[in-house]
């Protein structure tokens, strides 16, 4: 199975900073015949189920705020917050559907300094 | 608005079996390939199992496979999960989910998972 680790497993940010969480999977999930990475971002507010904020590793699902955005291709990635908002509190999990089963990141939780 | 509502959770002693259900409104079921996800207590997510739209074609996380069972009822518009030979490492949080993945030949290819059900609690304890 492909390993999905994220980085850091929590940080803190002030309002309108900038927040970065980073995942790095244990092969490429870059798709050489299409050239798409094969991963996702989803955010998990408290007691609520994932969203979907990205897919492709970089194209944000229809209504995501534009300060969310994705980066990265091969192994290491990248969820960019650019100015972090209070409803933005959540925990963040990067997957990879490049190969079965998909698998999914420790999550990263994300809290106002 | 499509929506999934999970229901048959609950507490189970270990070995025992229960049936999860996922009803689906707002889309056409048929048209859909379904996954289980699974989140253990202050874990991360764990893809469980998918089905095809018609039902044919079925996978399974290893730790599952050979106890659980995905099914699904296009009539009804209703995903279920059959949980056999339940252990402790199956209490979780498990989260019915429309896959956008699609099924080809004899297997399913899963990609990102949305939207997903509020979610239905299994514990498995003595």
């Amino acid at each position: 199975d492909i390993v999905m680790t994220q980085s850091p497993d929590s940080l803190a940010v002030s309002l309108g900073e900038r927040a970065t969480i980073n995942c790095k999977s244990s092969q490429s999930v870059l798709y050489s015949s299409n050239n798409k990475n094969y991963l996702a971002w989803y955010q998990q507010k408290p007691g609520q189920p994932p969203k979907v904020l990205i897919n492709w590793a970089s194209t944000r699902e229809s209504g995501v705020p534009d300060r969310f955005s994705g980066s990265g291709s091969g192994t290491d990635f990248t969820l960019t917050i650019s100015s972090l908002q209070a409803e933005d509190v959540a925990i963040y999990h990067c997957q990879q559907y490049y190969a079965t089963p998909p698998t999914f990141g420790q999550g990263t939780k994300v809290e106002i300094k | 608005e499509v929506q999934v509502l999970e229901s048959g959770g609950g507490l189970m002693y270990p070995g025992g079996s229960l049936r999860l259900s996922c009803a689906a409104s707002g889309i056409t079921f048929k048209n859909y390939v379904m996954s289980w996800v699974r989140q253990a207590p202050g874990k991360g997510l764990e893809w469980v199992s998918v089905i095809s739209g018609s039902g044919s074609l079925t996978n399974y996380a290893d730790s599952v496979k050979g106890r659980f069972t995905i099914s699904r009822d296009n009539s009804k518009s209703t995903l279920f999960l059959q949980m056999n030979s339940l252990t402790a490492e199956d209490t979780a949080v498990y989260y019915c989910a429309s896959d956008s993945g699609y099924c080809s030949g004899n297997s399913c290819y899963s990609r990102w998972f949305d939207p997903w059900g509020q979610g239905i609690l299994v514990t498995v304890s003595s």
